[in-house]
């Protein structure tokens, strides 16, 4: 089975700070995905990436980066963080071309 | 743009209820058509999906089927449980970008 792990399931932190959010998945795929899910809004999609080192934006991007050095690690980061950023977070794989993602379990972040 | 409309919620049955939750999309060509699952305190997990017109998707006693003429993805199942309290989301994907459009998603509480 397809195993995406996220590094923290709650996370606070303070106004102003940087936020790293990890994303690690085992099954060689080549798409990674970052949303955020936030009641009454469904899932929105930050960033994603089809390959080492490339990104692109998606729907709601301001305020955050990515990054992604290595196929199976894929990372968020808040420059500095903001109560409006307080959300749930969840990462995701696929196979290139291929619609089904597998997610991982999400991070809810509470940004004080 | 693609979109995907979910009826609004929360939904509340007694176990052993008939349900019924309303998709409809809105997507040139054909797209491929998911219905994902997220457990409390958990990330998403695919519970069906169809690729093409008429075809039918079906999982854990689930059923949903692909209608092009009415642009629909309709969840279905004749019996629930307590066990299927989740929150319930319809999405649109295509093959070229991998990428998938999400309804807002809509609470099922299944009470005994």
């Amino acid at each position: 089975d397809v195993k995406v792990t996220q590094s923290s399931r709650y996370l606070v932190k303070r106004t102003g700070e940087k936020v790293f959010l990890e994303c690690v998945q085992d099954m060689d795929h080549e798409n990674m995905f970052w949303y955020r899910q936030d009641p009454g809004l469904g899932l929105r999609l930050i960033y994603f990436s089809y390959d080492v080192k490339m990104k692109e934006k998606g729907d709601i991007p301001e305020g955050y980066s990515v990054s992604r050095e290595k196929k199976e690690r894929f990372s968020l980061i808040l420059e500095s963080a903001s109560t409006n950023q307080t959300s749930m977070y969840l990462c995701a794989s696929s196979l290139n071309q291929r619609n089904e993602q597998f997610f991982g379990p999400g991070t809810r972040l509470t940004v004080l | 743009g693609d979109s995907v409309t979910q009826m609004e919620g929360p939904v509340t049955l007694s176990e052993e209820a008939f349900l019924t939750i309303n998709c409809t999309y809105t997507a040139t060509g054909y797209p491929s058509l998911f219905w994902y699952v997220q457990y409390p305190g958990e990330g998403l997990q695919l519970l069906l999906k169809a690729t093409k017109a008429d075809d039918k998707g079906s999982n854990k006693g689930f059923e949903a089927t692909y209608r092009k003429e009415t642009t629909s993805f309709h969840l279905e199942k004749g019996s629930v449980q307590v066990s299927d309290s989740a929150v319930y989301f319809c999405a649109l994907g295509r093959r070229a970008n991998s990428k998938l459009t999400f309804g807002k998603g809509i609470t099922l509480s299944v009470r005994p």
